[in-house]
C-alpha cells in the first residue's frame, strides 16, 4: 500500500495548456504539501495545507492553484503552463513529529 | 529565516570506504533536523531525524548523524559505503511551527566507485 501516491508520474504538455496533478495519502496525516524540485535538484516548498486549510503559500505564481477536497487529498492545478514550470513536483504529508513522507514525484515537461 | 547549506555538491568514495556528508544550518531556536535520500527517479526517503536528546542519532541503512549545536552542523556518516548507497542526499531543517515546513539544502550527489 503506497503511503503517498501522486498521479500522473510523467506529464508532457505544450506551453499554454492547463494540467493537474493529484495526490492522496493514506497515513491519516493532517498536513500535506507540494514541493517543486528543479533541474539542479533544489527542493522548494510551494504550498502547505492543514486539515484542508491553506497555511503556507510561498512565492508561487497564481497560475498554480492547490485544492484540498479533504485532508487525505491535495491536488495541484496549473494554468497557462510555461517552459519554466518544467520540474518534478513532489507531494508530501506529515504527522505532528514533522517528518515528511513523500510521493514518488510527478515529472512535468513543458514543450 | 531558516536555511541549510550542503557544501559538497558531489562526493565520490570507494566501496567499503567511510563517508561523511556535511550539513550546516541556520535557525534561531533548537531545530528539527533530517537527512533524506533520493535514488534516481524516486521520491525522498527519510534516513534519520533529530528532535532533541542524544546528539548522535542512528538511522536506517547503517547511517548516523551527529548534531553539533556549537558548529550548527548535522553531518551524516556511514562507516562503510555500499554501491547501493549511490544517490542524492538532502539535509533539511524544520520547526514545529509554520505547518512543519522543512527547508532543504541543495543536496549532495554521492557516487560510489567499485
Amino acid at each position: 500500500d503506497t503511503a503517498v501516491s501522486q498521479t500522473p508520474k510523467y506529464l508532457v504538455t505544450q506551453m499554454g495548456n492547463d494540467k493537474s496533478i493529484k495526490c492522496e495519502q493514506n497515513l491519516g496525516h493532517d498536513t500535506m504539501y507540494w514541493y517543486k524540485q528543479d533541474s539542479k535538484k533544489f527542493l522548494k516548498i510551494m504550498f502547505s495545507y492543514n486539515n484542508k486549510e491553506l497555511i503556507i503559500n510561498e512565492t508561487v505564481p497564481n497560475r498554480f492553484s492547490p485544492k484540498s477536497p479533504d485532508k487525505a487529498h491535495l491536488n495541484l492545478h496549473i494554468n497557462s503552463l510555461e517552459l519554466g514550470d518544467s520540474a518534478v513536483y513532489f507531494c508530501a504529508s506529515s504527522s505532528d513529529t514533522g517528518e515528511l513522507f513523500f510521493g514518488e514525484g510527478s515529472r512535468l515537461t513543458v514543450l | 529565516a531558516q536555511s541549510v547549506t550542503q557544501p559538497d555538491i558531489h562526493i565520490t568514495v570507494s566501496e567499503g570506504a567511510s563517508l561523511e556528508l556535511r550539513c550546516n544550518y541556520s535557525y534561531g531556536a533548537t531545530p528539527y533536523l533530517f537527512w533524506y535520500v533520493q535514488s534516481p527517479g524516486q521520491g525522498l526517503q527519510l534516513l534519520l531525524k533529530y528532535f532533541s536528546g542524544d546528539t548522535l542519532v542512528q538511522g536506517i541503512k547503517g547511517f548516523e548523524a551527529e548534531f553539533k549545536r556549537s558548529q550548527s552542523s548535522f553531518n551524516l556518516r556511514k562507516p562503510s559505503v555500499h554501491w547501493s548507497d549511490a544517490a542524492e542526499y538532502f539535509c533539511a531543517v524544520g520547526n514545529n511551527n509554520a505547518g512543519n515546513m522543512l527547508t532543504f539544502g541543495g543536496g549532495t550527489r554521492l557516487m560510489v566507485k567499485p
